[in-house]
């Protein structure tokens, strides 16, 4: 079945570089995609990154994609306070059509 | 200007009432989903509707149901609340699958919802 899985919880210091890692099980997925939900908000997309790249990389964003293990990662350089907040990975089931599954979140704190 | 707006944004009732959710999207997105957040910050897609007809509808009680009288609109109602129906519900909507590529899901800001 489709399952997408995160850590739940990642702590940084203001100023380091903060990596959050997914694994997800649908080989097929055409996009993988990050979701940023700040406290008492809805859930905004941050970026994505189409499955025949390895890499995609958007000012402080760095999303690294090894489909071979099917493991998807966001890092956040020179992480800043306004970080803190649920990071989802999100696959796209059954390929491009399919509809989106959730990983659980990883709650980002960053430590002034 | 909201793109997904739902309403209310806050609900408190009682166990045992009947309430509704409305979630409207200007976007010109023809699919629409319900989803559960729970306290852990879980997020369990509920149903999903596209050009107003269901497509998914998850292992839900039949106390909810959804309807959606256009492709812009798909409402929330839920029977005989019970505490354990407390949590943020979000509305999201999307381009059909075929159409929808890069830009996923686009949420509403969420319902928290508690039933005392």
């Amino acid at each position: 079945g489709e399952d997408v899985e995160q850590s739940l919880f990642l702590s940084v210091r203001e100023g380091d570089s903060s990596v959050i890692n997914c694994t997800y099980t649908d080989s097929s997925s055409t996009y993988l995609y990050w979701y940023k939900q700040e406290p008492g908000a809805g859930l905004q997309l941050l970026t994505y990154i189409f499955s025949n790249m390895d890499m995609k990389q958007d000012q402080r964003l760095t999303v690294l994609l090894n489909k071979k293990d099917k493991h998807l990662s966001l890092r956040i350089a020179d992480t800043q306070t306004g970080d803190s907040a649920i990071y989802f990975c999100a696959e796209s089931q059954g390929g491009s059509q399919g509809n989106l599954i959730f990983g659980k979140g990883t709650k980002l704190s960053v430590k002034p | 200007d909201t793109a997904v707006s739902q309403t209310p944004k806050y609900l408190v009732t009682q166990m045992g009432n009947d309430k509704s959710i409305k979630c409207e999207q200007n976007l010109g997105h023809d699919t629409m989903y319900w989803y559960k957040q729970d306290s852990k910050k879980f997020l369990k897609i509920m149903f999903s509707y596209n050009n107003k007809e269901l497509i998914i509808n998850e292992t839900v009680p039949n106390r909810f149901s959804p309807k959606s009288p256009d492709k812009a609109h798909l409402n929330l109602h839920i029977n005989s609340l019970e505490l354990g129906d407390s949590a943020v519900y979000f509305c999201a909507s999307s381009q059909s699958p075929s159409k929808r590529g890069v830009y996923g899901y686009t949420f509403g800001s969420g319902t928290r919802l508690t039933v005392v």
